[in-house]
């Protein structure tokens, strides 16, 4: 399958600070990504679906001031958690399909666990 | 109601069993599903996909009911590596998931 990698796999970071969290199709280009968190014995909730070259569109709940979006090629989405605090803490995942196909199976990253002390 | 819905186990099963398990979904207009499977502290991966006359790989086997709006996932012979999360997503363009359903095969 396509290889989509995300970076860092891990963080730690202080109330207050900001995250960023890249992730990359390395084979493939993706016109859409989505990034998705997930908490401990939960389901993967969907932040946002992030398109090339335009804004992302945000599910509801969640704040476009805090999680910064940007899909500034067709390579690379990154998402940044701003002034974090221990309740962001999670397990934040992206994925990416190929082209503009809408029925195809997306590809994961390796996912961020994102702890804020 | 949730747009996809999951029994969450867990299903604890021997070696060799065979397990079963569903996954409702609320749009009725949704064409396109997935099994993905979750490990522990780990990202989704694709298990199958599930088309409409029902599919099988290797020991898995997907159904879809479009009529009462759910899928299945069915696993013969099962292995001790078979244990994980196993993720239902239903595809309306952007991918809805299930909670989960854990599966844990002992020995």
């Amino acid at each position: 399958g396509a290889v989509v990698s995300q970076h860092p796999s891990r963080v730690i970071c202080k109330s207050g600070t900001s995250v960023k969290i890249e992730c990359r199709s390395l084979d493939f280009q993706a016109t859409t990504m989505f990034w998705y968190r997930q908490f401990p014995k939960q389901s993967l909730m969907l932040m946002a679906t992030s398109n090339e070259g335009s804004k992302a569109t945000y599910e509801q709940g969640v704040e476009k001031d805090k999680f910064l979006i940007n899909h500034a090629s067709l390579t690379l989405s990154t998402l940044t958690v701003t002034s974090a605090h221990p309740e962001d803490s999670s397990f934040y995942i992206c994925s990416a399909r190929h082209g503009q196909q809408g029925w195809t199976e997306a590809f994961f990253g390796q996912g961020t666990r994102l702890t804020v002390v | 109601r949730k747009e996809v819905e999951q029994d969450p186990g867990p299903f604890n099963v021997p070696e060799g069993a065979t397990v079963a398990f569903n996954c409702t979904y609320s749009n009725s207009a949704s064409q396109s599903f997935f099994w993905y499977r979750q490990d522990c502290r780990k990202e989704p991966k694709l298990l199958m996909s599930v088309y409409s006359s029902g599919n099988e790989d290797g020991r898995f086997t997907a159904q879809l009911n479009r009529a009462s709006q759910y899928i299945s996932l069915l696993i013969r012979d099962s292995k001790l590596s078979d244990s994980a999360t196993y993720l239902c997503v239903v595809n309306d363009y952007k991918l809805s998931f299930g909670a989960g359903t854990t599966v844990t095969v002992r020995a």
